[in-house]
């Protein structure tokens, strides 16, 4: 099975930070990987899918890269309201694993 | 638009059965593969289910293999999830989930199910 390593599993960032939040995958997973964003109580929303392809809607502060075994979600500007948390997602092979997330708090 | 609606979840005791369903509307469910995750209190995100789409193969995650079956029925747009020998360790929020829906439509609402006695 393939390990998804998310870091850190938790921050605290001020409004206005840059954040980057890192997956690591225990074999190569091409770019067969997807970040979502989880707020309390609500349904996971998919920001980017296919490593770094932005899903429509989604604000152009969030980024992804990476291929391989090293993915990265970044929030160039970080806005009250992407305080949640975020997970990713490699889909290369079964069973698909996710990250254990990671929770950015209000410092 | 692409509408995922799961029920059947509730109250069960440990060795209990529950099926699960996820009626699907607004895309041709039939072309698609679909899958279940489930979310304990608390907890991340946890894959344990998918199918193929016309229902011939599936795969599972170890924690659930030998006890919950996936299934669809491609002519009621309806996914099922036969969830047997529930242990305390099931309880969760069952999603459904479908990669290829448009993001914001992926997912349904999510279903509890809580395995107590």
């Amino acid at each position: 099975d393939i390990q998804m390593t998310q870091s850190p599993s938790a921050m605290s960032a001020s409004v206005g930070d840059r954040v980057t939040i890192t997956c690591r995958a225990s074999q190569g997973i091409n770019n067969y990987l997807v970040w979502f964003q989880q707020k309390p109580g609500k349904v996971p929303k998919r920001l980017i899918s296919d490593a770094s392809s932005l899903q429509s809607g989604v604000p152009s502060r969030f980024s992804g890269s990476g291929s391989g075994t090293e993915f990265t979600l970044t929030i160039s500007s970080l806005q009250p309201e992407d305080f949640a948390t975020y997970y990713c997602l490699q889909h290369k092979s079964y069973p698909w694993t996710f990250g254990q997330g990671t929770k950015v708090e209000i410092k | 638009e692409v509408q995922l609606v799961e029920s059947g979840g509730g109250l069960v005791q440990p060795g209990g059965s529950l099926r699960l369903s996820c009626a699907a509307s607004g895309f041709t469910f039939s072309n698609y593969w679909m899958h279940w995750v489930r979310q304990a209190p608390g907890k991340g995100l946890v894959w344990i289910s998918r199918i193929n789409s016309d229902g011939t193969g599936t795969s599972y995650a170890d924690s659930v293999k030998g006890r919950f079956t996936i299934s669809r029925d491609n002519a009621r747009n309806t996914l099922y999830l036969q969830m047997n020998s529930l242990r305390v360790e099931d309880t969760a929020v069952y999603y459904c989930f479908c990669l290829e829906a448009p993001a914001g439509e992926d997912w349904g609402q999510g279903t509890l199910v809580t395995v107590s006695s």
